[in-house]
């Protein structure tokens, strides 16, 4: 069974603060994706990445992918309270199926 | 351009009753896929349609669910009968190709009682 690790489950930082989350596996997979997830909504992506090494930035967060495509991490300069909400990893095991993390609770205090 | 629909938004129904779920897919996208969040677990794959043809069923649980997508449009996915452990969101996703973003919908909320 392929997982998908992702960490810390939940965290609460004060705006201004950096955080960073993981994701890891031990498959190996065709690319990364990551989502974030509002109540009552479904995931909305964010961010795709296919090549071992990529770093992708988007305003304030940057997606790394591991140099063996099995991990990724995603990080947020300069927390803001707009960023609340829950941010899923979903590695692609071939080009037609993702496998989700179970996801990172995120809530910016102001 | 209009997003992916589903259709209920929520549905609570007795253990043993019938219930079908449906999705609009982005006009155009040919590949369509379900997954379901049961509490507390991650988001499962249950299927992948391309057009109307199933490419990838293994991760639909059990023979009470069924899906299909005539004519290639929208998808249905009935579960009959419902059991208790079918409880949580059912989500529908398309994409126009490989390779490409998936969109999700805002999914159906699933109770079974």
């Amino acid at each position: 069974t392929q997982l998908l690790e992702q960490s810390p489950q939940f965290l609460s930082i004060q705006e201004g603060e950096n955080l960073t989350v993981y994701c890891n596996s031990s498959s190996v997979f065709s690319s990364l994706q990551w989502y974030r997830q509002e109540p009552g909504e479904g995931p909305v992506l964010l961010v795709t990445v296919v090549t071992g090494g990529e770093v992708k930035k988007l305003k304030r967060l940057t997606f790394q992918f591991g140099d063996a495509r099995k991990d990724s991490s995603l990080h947020i300069t300069a927390a803001q309270t707009g960023d609340t909400g829950l941010y899923l990893c979903a590695g692609a095991i071939r080009d037609d199926k993702i496998i989700f993390g179970k996801g990172t609770r995120l809530h910016i205090l102001p | 351009e209009a997003g992916v629909t589903q259709f209920p938004s929520h549905s609570v129904i007795e253990k043993g009753q019938t219930v079908t779920l449906r999705c609009d897919p982005i006009s155009g996208h040919d590949n369509l896929y379900w997954y379901r969040r049961v509490m507390g677990k991650e988001i499962k794959f249950l299927l992948h349609f391309v057009k109307e043809s199933k490419q990838d069923e293994s991760g639909m649980p059990n023979n009470r669910f069924l899906a299909e997508r005539t004519g290639g449009t929208y998808s249905t996915l009935k579960v009959q009968p419902a059991e208790l452990e079918d409880s949580g969101v059912y989500f529908c996703a398309s994409r126009l190709g490989t390779g490409r973003g998936y969109t999700f919908g805002s999914g159906t909320r699933l109770t079974v009682v």
